[in-house]
């Protein structure tokens, strides 16, 4: 049973505009959340994090948003740049384990 | 430069041919992980080390080994490789609170 779910396996979006991607999870002990993000032919790199203590984490063109009642968060690409175009990962970790739930991915492509 | 270092990065072998592949970092971190991608399937845990001589199983530990005898290596070791063991495998390394490091990958390809 999937404790991190991205049901989304795909994003299309034009450049310049916001992208939205989705995660959501079940087990109420996670308490720090992680995106990263991944090209082909690379490792996964980590983007942005959020802790359970917040709702919203800002960098740059990148924020998360936390809703814990609802178990889900997502993240904001504003705006959207070709470069963007990767696969992200969502992933959760609880009480300061190391061993964090990855979801499955969501490819996104920005198109010019 | 913080990095994690696998070796190689791309092999095709045959079933039953033992093969290792390797982890290295730099970074003196606690903990390293194996993973597989494979499609739609995302990324999923093969074993981890929370320390030197400290190995456990992940998710999907059948027909693989792990060992940990130095804090800096971790090797991922096909003793029989089969088919179904053809994917996309990636280590990493972290330490407490902080986000995990990922190596650039090792495609194994098991005719």
């Amino acid at each position: 049973d999937q404790q991190v779910k991205q049901n989304s396996p795909s994003l299309s979006v034009q450049e310049g505009r916001i992208s939205i991607l989705n995660c959501d999870y079940t087990n109420s002990m996670f308490d720090y959340f992680l995106w990263y993000k991944k090209y082909p032919a690379e490792g996964p790199t980590f983007l942005i994090s959020i802790s359970s203590i917040k709702d919203k984490n800002e960098d740059g063109r990148f924020t998360v948003f936390l809703n814990k009642s609802a178990k889900h968060l997502s993240l904001h690409i504003v705006p959207s740049q070709p470069g963007d175009s990767a696969v992200y990962f969502c992933a959760a970790l609880s009480g300061g384990s190391y061993i964090p739930t990855f979801g499955r991915g969501t490819s996104l492509i920005v198109h010019p | 430069e913080a990095q994690v270092t696998q070796n190689p990065r791309y092999l095709i072998t045959v079933t039953g041919k033992k093969l290792t592949v390797t982890c290295s970092q730099n970074m003196n971190h606690e903990y390293m992980s194996w993973y597989r991608q494979d499609p739609g399937l995302g990324l999923r845990q093969i074993y981890y080390s929370m320390n030197v001589e400290v190995t456990d199983k992940g998710d999907v530990p059948e027909g693989y080994k792990v060992s940990r005898k130095e804090k800096r290596n971790f090797p991922l070791i096909l003793e029989s490789p089969s088919p179904n063991q053809t994917s996309l495998y990636f280590c990493a390394s972290g330490t407490y609170n902080q986000p995990q490091h990922f190596g650039d990958g090792t495609r194994l390809s098991i005719l």
